[in-house]
């Protein structure tokens, strides 16, 4: 059965700042990576989808990186704003092709 | 396109009251997800089905859940009878395909049984 872990759970920075959220999974036989952004009170935002034969993905100042061997991703966050603050969730998408969400990091970028 | 809309937003009821919760996918989204978030266990896979059919649905944690797809723009998830621990945001999720295909979330309804 996939795991997904993220480290850390929380993260309070300063605005400005490069930021490096991790997601790791237990099962390395997957088709994609996703990240997604969850606002207070609001559904899942997809930000990034990395396919199994991808390495990265990027979008504006976020690139995602994708490493099958190690079962790790990351989410890289260029420059941060207060608007950057939410909970960031990954999900890895197996043989059912039905994403398992890790528990997510709770950012908070402070101007 | 207006997204996926789930309704009501919040709900508020007592123990042992039948609670229905209401979504319409995105149009020509062949696959709908339903979620159950806690603080304790995350974001859980309930059901999801394929074109009106559900799929899977191992992760219903009782009987006391069901759902339905009557058809392609409209979904229920029922919980009878409902319990203080049933408390929980569920949410709605559609995409057109599983393959590299990402979900689309609804704002979710935030249930609480009192």
């Amino acid at each position: 059965k996939q795991e997904v872990t993220q480290i850390p759970a929380a993260l309070s920075v300063p605005e400005g700042e490069n930021l490096v959220l991790n997601c790791s999974f237990t099962d390395s036989a997957i088709y994609n990576l996703q990240w997604f952004r969850q606002d207070p009170g609001k559904g899942l935002t997809s930000l990034l989808l990395i396919q199994s034969s991808q390495r990265e993905q990027t979008s504006g100042r976020l690139n995602a990186s994708l490493d099958k061997s190690s079962g790790r991703s990351t989410l890289y966050i260029a420059a941060s704003q207060p608007g950057d603050s939410a909970t960031y969730l990954c999900a890895a998408s197996g043989g059912s092709y039905i994403p398992t969400f890790g528990r997510g990091t709770s950012l908070i970028v402070h101007p | 396109d207006a997204g996926v809309i789930q309704s009501p937003r919040h709900e508020v009821t007592e123990m042992g009251q039948e609670v229905t919760l209401r979504c319409k996918p995105i149009s020509g989204h062949d696959y709908l997800f339903w979620y159950r978030q806690t603080m304790m266990r995350g974001l859980e896979l309930l059901i999801y089905f394929n074109n009106n059919v559900p799929i899977d649905d191992s992760g219903m944690p009782e009987d006391r859940f069901s759902a339905k797809m009557p058809n392609a723009s409209f979904s229920t998830l029922k919980i009878q009878p409902s319990e203080p621990r049933d408390s929980a945001v569920y949410f709605c999720a559609s995409c057109p395909g599983t393959v590299n295909q990402p979900q689309h979330f609804g704002d979710g309804t935030r249930l609480s049984i009192l």
